[in-house]
């Protein structure tokens, strides 16, 4: 899991205001998927994709949106149509779809 | 969707102690099922995880064991000492629509 960074790790946003965390792998995963975690909450799902120029929405890709257009690379921009978008969001990387999912770091995001 | 459900959603143990954690799940069909270790602002990491075909599994003081008849599996960890304190979360893999469910996690500490 050392081979997946996010960045920044601290991001403070005004509302209205869209704003994109990084995630980068080296690890050769062709999938990649974004999470958003809350205090007291699971892991949910806000997109994935299994491979490269193809991503598919997870289970609340509403006010989120993404690119996939290198395989290390996956983007997510957080639009202002995101009601409640202060959360801890967390990047992870997989062979396959069917295999161990790898985290990177996470990013805090605050909207002020 | 798939339905997680993860108890206790906190536990406290004596060092030395044995913690048992389970989930349930609502999909028969699921059939990959890992747990990661979440200590406080940092990144998800499994620590172990069982296949359908695979009644138990164990990794030193780890273990996991599933029962697909009654759809449940639990984590037990012997021994615990206090760098076992963090959050734990369950987490259930359906094929079928290739998505990762987690459950909300447990809150262990261990007390010295």
């Amino acid at each position: 899991d050392g081979g997946i960074t996010q960045s920044p790790k601290y991001l403070f946003r005004k509302e209205g205001q869209n704003v994109t965390l990084s995630c980068e792998q080296n690890l050769n995963h062709d999938a990649m998927y974004w999470y958003r975690q809350d205090p007291g909450q699971g892991l949910r799902l806000i997109y994935y994709s299994q491979i490269v120029n193809d991503f598919q929405k997870g289970d609340i890709a509403e006010g989120y949106s993404v690119s996939r257009e290198k395989k290390e690379s996956f983007p997510l921009t957080v639009t202002s149509a995101q009601k409640n978008p202060t959360a801890f969001y967390l990047c992870a990387s997989s062979y396959g779809l069917a295999d161990t999912q790898y985290f990177g770091p996470g990013t805090r995001l605050t909207v002020l | 969707g798939e339905n997680v459900e993860q108890h206790p959603s906190t536990l406290s143990v004596q060092e030395g102690d044995s913690a048992v954690i389970k989930c349930t799940y609502s999909d028969s069909a699921s059939n990959y099922f890992p747990w990661y270790k979440q200590e406080l602002g940092k990144r998800p990491q499994l620590i172990i995880d069982i296949r359908s075909n695979v009644g138990e599994k164990k990794d030193q003081r780890i273990a996991v064991t599933l029962n697909k008849t009654a759809k449940h599996f639990s984590l037990h960890i012997t021994e615990t000492q206090p760098e076992d304190s963090a959050v734990y979360f369950c987490a259930v893999y359906r094929g079928s629509n290739y998505k990762l469910t987690f459950g909300k996690g447990t809150l262990l500490t261990v007390n010295p």
